[in-house]
């Protein structure tokens, strides 16, 4: 079944101590996307990746990092994570060519105390 | 930079009534322009699409419009059931960027 997986799906973790979200997909996407989804703001671009090895910022990026060392992985990490980055995290994946569906993640919600 | 607006934020209907959502963007570079539903604890799925070069397009009960002069576009959901009910993003993407930008969302409560 082509999807995207995304692990965990809940966490609950204090303030500065290092996790990592992965997220996987098996439909030969070249590009992947991390979002947050909060209230009142919709979904929010954390970091992008348009191939293996090609990431790039989107518009929220402060207090994350992904890497691309794999076509169907994407982790997401957060070094020291803190409070305010607590919220519910989309992967998201799409071949490149504009005009495309994109397919998300079943999504983690992320508790920082 | 660019952005997606949508209205209204929360919208309620009786079943069986119509629903509107509206967006505008800002690039008039856009040329792909998807409607995602996500239910209650879910992911945001695909509805609907309508490309640039193309007015307006309909399947079933929901149909997405498109007015590239004024850079807007909306869905309508005709003969609204609950379970239509859930949260509807849109979103516009300009396929040189390949960059998809999503509104803010809307809270659709469809009452039986």
């Amino acid at each position: 079944e082509a999807q995207v997986t995304q692990n965990p799906r809940y966490l609950i973790t204090v303030t500065g101590k290092k996790l990592t979200v992965t997220c996987s997909q098996n439909m030969n996407h070249e590009y992947m996307s991390w979002y947050r989804q909060d209230p009142g703001l919709g979904l929010r671009q954390i970091y992008y990746s348009m191939n293996v090895e090609v990431t790039d910022k989107g518009d929220v990026p402060e207090g994350y990092k992904v890497s691309r060392k794999e076509k169907r992985n994407f982790p997401l990490i957060l070094e020291s994570p803190s409070p305010n980055q607590t919220s519910l995290y989309f992967c998201a994946s799409r071949f490149l060519a504009g005009g495309v569906e994109q397919f998300f993640g079943p999504g983690t919600r992320l508790t920082v105390l | 930079g660019e952005n997606v607006e949508q209205h209204p934020s929360t919208l309620s209907v009786q079943e069986g009534d119509s629903a509107v959502i509206k967006c505008t963007y800002s690039d008039s570079a856009s040329n792909y322009f998807p409607w995602y539903k996500q239910e209650l604890g879910k992911r945001p799925q695909l509805i609907i699409d309508i490309r640039s070069n193309v007015g307006e397009k309909k399947d079933q009960r929901i149909a997405v419009t498109l007015n590239k002069t004024a850079k807007h576009f909306s869905l309508h959901i005709t003969e609204t059931q609950p379970e239509d009910s859930a949260v509807y993003f849109c979103a516009a993407s300009n396929s040189n960027t390949g960059k998809l930008i999503f509104g803010q969302g809307t809270t659709l409560q469809v009452k039986p």
